[in-house]
């Protein structure tokens, strides 16, 4: 089987950094992808990881290392439109994903 | 582009009835999949299509079929709908099955079973 991790909700103030942590047990894992979904909306994709290390786009970072089975997603300069549920999901197999059970992040003023 | 399309977004339905829920994509993606997301269990995978005419299944298959006609048109079957059924779904696609590669979700369809 296939387990992803992820802490339930987390909270923050504007401005502040935050970072969103996922362990993973999977078979066939080919990297970490991270997703944005807005009050039970259509969720969308922020991220992906197939190499150990950090990637950056704009105010979000992603972070894998598989060797601990670990990564993370890193938020900055957060705004209160970032208030969402994040989801990591691994890529085992052709073409489907696990999804952890997702973050929520509240973000305050 | 439309993107990915799901019609209805919001169905009733009594115990035991049977409908379909429609999804399409108009950006040519070889790779779909449907999902169902319930409160505190994040998304699971129901069934997936790697091309017309080829389906498999994800984790939680049971009481739902599907067919892959076209590479456009992906619908989901409930054969006959139980309360365990009540949830949101989600259709998503994709353009190749490269882990890097990004899903595109619909808006969903919110499904109650009475």
């Amino acid at each position: 089987g296939q387990s992803l991790e992820q802490p339930s909700e987390v909270t923050a103030v504007e401005g502040a950094i935050v970072q969103i942590n996922c362990t993973y047990q999977t078979s066939g894992f080919y990297g970490l992808s991270w997703y944005q979904q807005h009050d039970g909306g259509a969720p969308t994709f922020l991220s992906y990881n197939g190499l150990d290390g950090l990637e950056e786009t704009g105010r979000f970072s992603s972070f894998l290392s598989r060797s601990d089975s670990y990564g993370y997603l890193l938020l900055q300069e957060l705004q209160m439109k970032d208030s969402a549920s994040y989801f990591c999901a691994a890529s085992s197999g052709y073409s489907t994903l696990t999804f952890g059970k997702g973050t929520m992040l509240l973000v305050s003023p | 582009n439309a993107g990915v399309t799901q019609t209805p977004k919001f169905q009733v339905l009594k115990t035991g009835q049977s409908m379909t829920l429609q999804c399409a994509q108009d950006m040519n993606h070889e790779y779909m999949s449907w999902y169902r997301q319930d409160p505190g269990m994040g998304l699971r995978l129901i069934h997936y299509s790697v091309g017309a005419g080829i389906t498999d299944q994800g984790e939680v298959p049971n009481g739902y079929n599907v067919s892959r006609s076209t590479t456009e048109d992906f619908p989901l079957r409930l054969l006959s709908a139980a309360p365990s059924q009540t949830s949101v779904y989600f259709c998503a696609s994709m353009a190749s099955g490269t882990g890097g590669d990004t899903q595109y979700f619909g808006p969903g369809t919110r499904l109650t079973v009475l």
